[in-house]
């Protein structure tokens, strides 16, 4: 089985604080990716990455940036945190689109950070 | 561009009932689709998948979804429900480049 990993399910951090969120895969994906999960809104890409040191920007960028220096660590940086980036935070992997296929493969979830801004 | 949508917020159940979860799309070409469950303080599990053939597709747990072209639907279903299916779910559909775009969920609550 994929095995998705977050490095905390809780977190609290203050105002102006650096915080980073670590995820690690097991299954040697290509695609890693980074969500914010907040009540009704769903789920919202904040940035994806399909390759070692390659990101690409989802929906909601701004104040998250992202690393990705080893295929099977992808990291979330909230530059200066704020409340309002208070939320659940997923990490997921998948495979690349199998030749002959498109988006074939599913993506494989963490179990989320919680992270809280005071 | 690429949407889902989740017309039910939130549904309840009774134990032992049927239970349908709706889920509309809206994309261009031949969607993959997939619908996800997450239970309270997890992650989100893959239940089933589509990406072409027969419309009507087998998922884990005893789900199933239909896939239909026509109403741009894919709508989750299962035949009884049991207190352990309480739980939020998510459909999503995918495009070629991998990214998914999820709905806004639908929580199940189960009733004994």
């Amino acid at each position: 089985d994929v095995k998705v990993t977050q490095s905390s399910r809780y977190l609290v951090k203050r105002t102006g604080e650096k915080v980073f969120l670590e995820c690690v895969q097991d299954m040697d994906h290509e695609n890693m990716f980074w969500y914010r999960q907040d009540p009704g809104l769903g789920l919202r890409l904040i940035y994806f990455s399909y390759d070692v040191k390659m990101k690409e920007k989802g929906d909601i960028p701004e104040g998250y940036s992202v690393s990705r220096e080893k295929k099977e660590r992808f990291s979330l940086i909230l530059e200066s945190a704020s409340t309002n980036q208070t939320s659940m935070y997923l990490c997921a992997s998948s495979l690349l689109p199998g030749q002959g296929s498109y988006s074939n493969q599913p993506q494989h979830f963490g179990d989320g950070t919680r992270l809280s801004i005071l | 561009a690429q949407s889902v949508t989740q017309p039910d917020i939130h549904i309840t159940v009774s134990e032992g009932a049927s239970l349908e979860l709706r889920c509309n799309y809206s994309y261009g070409a031949t969607p993959y689709l997939f619908w996800y469950v997450q239970s309270p303080g997890q992650g989100l599990q893959l239940l089933l998948k589509y990406f072409s053939g027969d419309t009507l597709v087998q998922g884990i747990k005893g789900f199933e979804a239909e896939f239909k072209r026509s109403q741009s639907s894919f709508n989750l279903r299962k035949p009884s429900v049991h207190w352990s299916d309480a739980a939020e779910y998510f459909c999503a559909v995918a495009d070629t480049g991998n990214q998914f775009y999820f709905g806004t969920g639908t929580s199940l609550t189960v009733i004994p």
